[in-house]
C-alpha cells in the first residue's frame, strides 16, 4: 500500500513570496489533515477535510494560507505572502472514518521543509 | 483547557529500559496515541491507548491511566536506531482532533 506523497520535500523561498504544497493521501482515506510543525514542537493542525469538505480550519491563518481538496483526493496548501515566521515542516497526513464516528490512526507524508528568508 | 506535557529529552545507554512520560489535561479524552519522529523524517504510529492498561507491541508497551491523566512509553532492548523524538497526542472526545505534545527527544548512547 502506498504511503502519504507529498511534493516538494524542501522548498527556500524569500518573505512576501508565494508558495504551494502539494499532497496526495493513502487511496481510500476520506479525511486529510495539513499540519505546520515547528522545530521542537509538536505538530498544530491547520485544516481537516473529509472528502472535500473542510471540517476544521480554525487555525488556519486565512489572510495568508489556503488549502483546497477539489475531488476529496488530492490537497494543495498554499501560503502568499509568506513570513519568515512560517519557516517549518509541513506534514500531510490521512486516515479513514470508523464506523462509531473516530478515525483510525493518522498516517503521515514525509514533509515539507520551508524556509523563508 | 487542553495541555500535554513531555519532558524535552532524555538519555539512555543501548541495551537499557527507559520510561517516556506524558501528562495531559483535556475536556473530553478519547484515546492517547504515541508517534516516533526520527530528525528530518515525518511521525510514525507507535501505539494507541483508550482504556487503562498497558499495551504491549514487541519491545515497545504504552500505559494508561484515564483517571491521573497519565501515560508512558516503555522502551525495552533499546537500539541505537531508537533514538528519535516520541510524540504524545491525545484525541478530543469533541471532534476526534489530536493535541500533540512537544516531544521528547531520545539520545542513546553505546
Amino acid at each position: 500500500e502506498a504511503g502519504v506523497a507529498q511534493s516538494p520535500r524542501y522548498k527556500i523561498i524569500e518573505k512576501r513570496q508565494s508558495v504551494a504544497f502539494w499532497c496526495n493521501p493513502i487511496s481510500g482515506h476520506a479525511t486529510l489533515y495539513w499540519y505546520q510543525q515547528i522545530l521542537g514542537q509538536g505538530p498544530k493542525l491547520l485544516i481537516q477535510f473529509q472528502n472535500n469538505g473542510v471540517v476544521d480550519d480554525s487555525q488556519l491563518p486565512k489572510d495568508r494560507f489556503s488549502a483546497e481538496r477539489l475531488k476529496g483526493v488530492d490537497s494543495t496548501l498554499k501560503i502568499q505572502p509568506a513570513k519568515l515566521e512560517d519557516s517549518a515542516v509541513y506534514l500531510c497526513a490521512s486516515s479513514f472514518r470508523l464506523a462509531g464516528g473516530s478515525y483510525n490512526e493518522q498516517f503521515f507524508g514525509p514533509g515539507t521543509r520551508l524556509t523563508v528568508l | 483547557g487542553q495541555n500535554i506535557d513531555q519532558p524535552t529529552e532524555m538519555t539512555a545507554t543501548e541495551g537499557a529500559i527507559v520510561q517516556i512520560n506524558c501528562t495531559y489535561q483535556t475536556s473530553g479524552f478519547n484515546g492517547l496515541f504515541w508517534y516516533q519522529q526520527h530528525a528530518g523524517e515525518a511521525p510514525t504510529f507507535l501505539s494507541y491507548n483508550v482504556l487503562d492498561g498497558l499495551e504491549e507491541k514487541g519491545r515497545f508497551s504504552s500505559f494508561l491511566s484515564r483517571s491521573k491523566g497519565y501515560s508512558y512509553l516503555l522502551l525495552k532492548e533499546l537500539q541505537m536506531k531508537d533514538s528519535a523524538s516520541y510524540l504524545c497526542a491525545v484525541r478530543e472526545r469533541s471532534n476526534y482532533q489530536l493535541i500533540w505534545g512537544a516531544g521528547t527527544k531520545l539520545i542513546i548512547k553505546p
